[in-house]
């Protein structure tokens, strides 16, 4: 159980152009998901935190406008690197907060490498 | 402060050597840590967790030792195999589901 899905899981674009990425939650409901943005050998860093059916909270120093974020069901997040440019590349981690957890545990997609050329 | 430090950096274990990481952490709000499991390319991996109402949680091979007063927690692989290679992130949280907050990583390598 807990598993989550992401959609694509590498992608290239040219830059200008927008990439959106797919997060679900296969097996459970997640009211909350994280997006994390990833840089070779370093830990993850947290982008956004969206709750189903309202605005994603930004953390500091992320442009909203050019990460859209939409938690449009329980069970899927969509992430839309708009306008994309070669700073963008990087390997985006989406996680789902189990509801029926006692905890809330998160459990994390496979992660999409996405390269902006 | 809502940073989590994490150590060594980097670990290379002999195969059925014991794996030893550990973190520390400095806000007294968080009540629940968690380690991840990461391979090169994949997503974390929820290994296992722990509450600071207990001193020792275990999972098979894997356990978390809990030092509240010193707010320190760390992880035990036991009997390391080359499968368990791959880097592990502790990680550290408040109210049961609010954002992680990680540690740096460590990077195991299991020999032969």
């Amino acid at each position: 159980g807990a598993v989550v899905s992401q959609h694509p899981s590498r992608v290239i674009c040219k830059s200008g152009t927008s990439v959106k990425i797919e997060c679900r939650s296969l097996d459970f409901q997640a009211t909350t998901m994280f997006w994390y943005r990833q840089f070779p050998k370093k830990s993850l860093m947290l982008m956004a935190t969206s709750n189903e059916g309202s605005k994603a909270t930004y953390e500091q120093g992320v442009e909203k406008d050019k990460f859209l974020i939409n938690h449009a069901s329980l069970t899927l997040s969509t992430l839309t690197v708009t306008s994309a440019h070669p700073e963008d590349s990087s390997f985006y981690i989406c996680s789902a907060r189990a509801v029926e957890r006692a905890f809330g545990e998160q459990y994390f997609g496979p992660g999409t490498r996405l390269t902006v050329t | 402060q809502q940073q989590v430090k994490q150590s060594p950096q980097s670990l290379i274990v002999q195969k059925g050597g014991i794996s030893i990481i550990n973190c520390a952490y400095e806000n007294t709000a968080f009540d629940y840590f968690p380690w991840y499991q990461q391979f090169p390319g994949k997503g974390p991996a929820l290994l296992i967790a722990i509450r600071p109402d207990v001193s020792e949680k275990k999972e098979g091979r894997f356990t978390i030792s809990f030092n509240k007063s010193a707010k320190q927690f760390s992880l035990h692989i036991m009997d390391s195999q080359p499968g368990d290679s791959a880097t592990y992130f502790c990680a550290a949280t408040t109210g049961g589901g609010n954002k992680l907050t990680f540690g740096t990583g460590t990077q195991l390598k299991v020999e032969l």
